[in-house]
């Protein structure tokens, strides 16, 4: 296992709704990037944080939201929940030095489904 | 870094022979290419990697193989085992995040 946890493991909200999913990230670790992963699909990028700060964006709408905390941890806000917006919300932690690309070790998911 | 193109889309193999799985991608300027396995249900588990100053890199019975020329790369496995099942994804870097195959879906017949 990674080190990387994520809570809650799975969520059911409605329409119109809102969710904060959380990530621990692995020990030693100051980056935190979130991914949704559709059914049979790839992971698609969200954004990254870096140092407490949004360190690039993907193509999600503003209502995805998130962010970091001096320990590292993060947490990704969504909005006005949409059917679409059901997926596997995973999280991956590295250690970003000197701007080369490191290992990303994913968290196990947070399945959401929005009714 | 966006179009990173995966084949095939699933791949049935016999137990005991290989399996070659293989991604081409846009950007020539990506330095760093890894390939994840996610069991159904379970988080992507890295498997391998690779960075652009090799050609290719190996580990036990997995190996990945860069051409930056042609800009692809491929996963190869050896005398593959039913615990191999699973699906596997390439991944090319981007500025600050991963840009992801659409998977291969292998499933190993005892």
């Amino acid at each position: 296992e990674t080190g990387v946890t994520q809570s809650p493991t799975h969520l059911i909200k409605t329409r119109g709704q809102q969710v904060t999913l959380r990530c621990s990230s692995q020990s030693g670790h100051n980056t935190v990037s979130w991914y949704q992963q559709a059914l049979g699909q790839g992971p698609q990028f969200i954004f990254q944080y870096y140092r407490e700060e949004e360190n690039g964006r993907g193509n999600f709408p503003p209502r995805f939201s998130g962010l970091q905390f001096p320990n590292y941890s993060s947490e990704l806000n969504v909005n006005a929940l949409e059917l679409d917006d059901s997926a596997l919300y995973l999280c991956a932690s590295s250690l970003a030095a000197g701007g080369l690309q490191e290992t990303q070790y994913f968290g196990p998911g947070t399945r959401l489904l929005v009714l | 870094g966006e179009n990173v193109e995966q084949h095939p889309s699933t791949l049935s193999v016999q137990e005991g022979d290989s399996a070659v799985i293989k991604c081409t991608y846009s950007d020539s300027a990506s330095n760093y290419f890894p390939w994840y396995k996610q069991e159904l249900g379970k988080r992507p588990q890295l498997i391998i990697d690779i960075r652009s100053n090799v050609g290719e890199k190996k580990d036990q019975r997995i190996a990945v193989t860069l051409n930056k020329t042609a800009k692809h790369f491929s996963l190869h496995i050896t005398e593959t085992q039913p615990e191999d099942s699973a699906v596997y994804f390439c991944a090319e870097e981007g500025a600050n995040n991963l840009f992801f195959g659409t998977g291969t879906r292998l499933t190993v017949i005892p």
